[in-house]
């Protein structure tokens, strides 16, 4: 799998738009990327995936280069419920066995009030 | 909605003992993920298991084995605990044609 590179901490004001980058320069054509977060020491959390084209879901957005070396978690409207570690994760299409997620170091972010 | 379950959630054990954690994922599900987070360390993968069958093995020592029965209910057993062994164990599930992992909210095993 790819390897992704991860600011380690990063803050942001409640109500404002945190960006969270991530470089994955070796990523494969056929690989995806994938978003996790983990709020503390709980079970980490899916939060949205892609492979070339932008992607919205109620969480979140992701902004995938058209080269497709990096990408940015766009949280639109940050409150304090989203501090936590963000993963950001490449992985292969899915298979009949599934595929592990190998997390990296990660983003923890900060809400602030 | 259902969610993944894990028993126990807490869990103490003294060196050399051995411990069972159980996870129950979500219905229909068919596959399960077992993964270890030691103290201010990111998850690691340890193994998963596909239709009853293992489908991915990680950095799981040789005291641990692990296998989901007929009901897709999966068990981690560990032997011969370690200091090293105290961590936050997670259970995740999924389906085979959608990738996306649900995790449950962990056992913590504590060896003292």
């Amino acid at each position: 799998d790819a390897k992704t590179t991860q600011p380690p901490s990063m803050d942001c004001a409640e109500g404002r738009a945190a960006n969270l980058p991530c470089n994955h320069s070796t990523i494969s054509g056929n690989e995806y990327v994938y978003w996790y977060r983990q709020i503390h020491s709980q079970g980490p959390q899916y939060i949205i995936h892609g492979l070339k084209n932008n992607e919205t879901n109620e969480m979140a957005s992701l902004i995938i280069t058209e080269d497709r070396k990096s990408s940015t978690l766009i949280l639109p409207h940050a409150t304090l419920r989203d501090t936590a570690v963000y993963y950001c994760i490449v992985r292969p299409p899915t298979s009949n066995s599934g595929y592990a997620l190998n997390f990296g170091k990660g983003t923890s972010l900060l809400v602030t009030p | 909605a259902a969610g993944v379950i894990q028993s126990p959630r807490h869990l103490i054990k003294e060196k050399r003992e051995t411990a069972t954690l159980k996870c129950y994922p979500i219905p229909r599900h068919d596959t399960v993920y077992w993964y270890q987070q030691g103290p201010g360390q990111d998850p690691q993968f340890l193994i998963s298991f596909y239709e009853k069958m293992q489908s991915d093995k990680g950095s799981i020592p040789d005291r641990f084995s692990a296998q989901q029965f007929s009901d897709y209910h999966s068990e981690l057993n560990m032997s011969s605990l370690e200091l090293g062994d105290s961590a936050l164990y997670f259970c995740a599930s999924s389906l085979e044609w959608n990738n996306e992992q649900f995790f449950g909210p962990g056992t913590r095993l504590t060896v003292l």
